[in-house]
């Protein structure tokens, strides 16, 4: 079955740069497109980027355009996420998920950005 | 930016039909998915590209889309369907940026 298991969360300073890794297993990595979404606390669901499956194409959302990028291996079935200039706006829960319609998510991983 | 626009509450009692709705510009022109959040869990996806049920949803739930407004319709709700839904689509410029509407809580009680 599909998984998606997400990693590098944490707290971190205003300025600082995170990581997070989305381990995918249970389907065919590379044919799909992947999505990183994110929850501030007690918010609704924002979507903040989306990598085709070959990694060419890429879309950001506003919010978060010229600090984060998306990027994935697919030798690894792994999908990326650089933040860089965090700022406290974007602590949040960060989903990965699958496909156009975000049909499988995974679990989260807590990014805090506080000083 | 593109929006998408969802009632913040809908409330219902067990057995009544609940339907949650989503308005924007571009829904003429693109898929509304809609997902269900309970409480500390991730988003589980109930209908995708309109009105099509993964496996392992109930059938009390389906959607519509009509115009500029897209409809997830929960008949017969049960004390369970109680969560945040959100809507979700593109925006039709081109640019396939994903958005949610803010979400509609539901409660069955």
């Amino acid at each position: 079955q599909v998984q998606l298991v997400e990693s590098g969360g944490g707290v971190v300073q205003p300025g600082r740069s995170l990581r997070l890794s989305c381990a995918a297993s249970g389907f065919t990595f590379s044919s799909y497109g992947m999505h990183w979404v994110r929850q501030a606390p007690g918010k609704g669901l924002e979507w903040v980027a989306v990598i085709s499956y070959d990694g060419s194409n890429k879309y950001y959302a506003d919010s978060v355009k010229g600090r984060f990028t998306i990027s994935r291996d697919n030798s690894k079935n792994t999908l990326y996420l650089q933040m860089n200039s965090l700022r406290a706006e974007d602590t949040a829960v960060y989903y990965c998920a699958k496909d156009k319609g975000l049909f499988h998510w995974g679990q989260g991983t807590l990014v805090t950005v506080s000083s | 930016s593109y929006e998408l626009t969802q009632p913040p509450s809908v409330s219902v009692s067990p057995g009544q039909t609940a339907r949650i709705t989503c308005s924007g510009d571009a829904l003429p022109k693109k898929y509304a998915y809609w997902y269900q959040q309970k409480s500390g869990q991730a988003p589980v996806l109930v209908i995708y590209e309109d009105s099509k049920r993964p496996s392992g949803i109930p059938e009390r739930f389906s959607g519509s889309s009509s115009g500029t407004m897209a409809t997830l319709t929960i008949s017969g709700a049960q004390v369970e369907d109680e969560a945040d839904y959100y809507c979700y689509s593109t925006d039709s410029s081109g640019n396939h940026r994903g958005v949610f509407g803010g979400g509609t809580k539901l409660t069955v009680l």
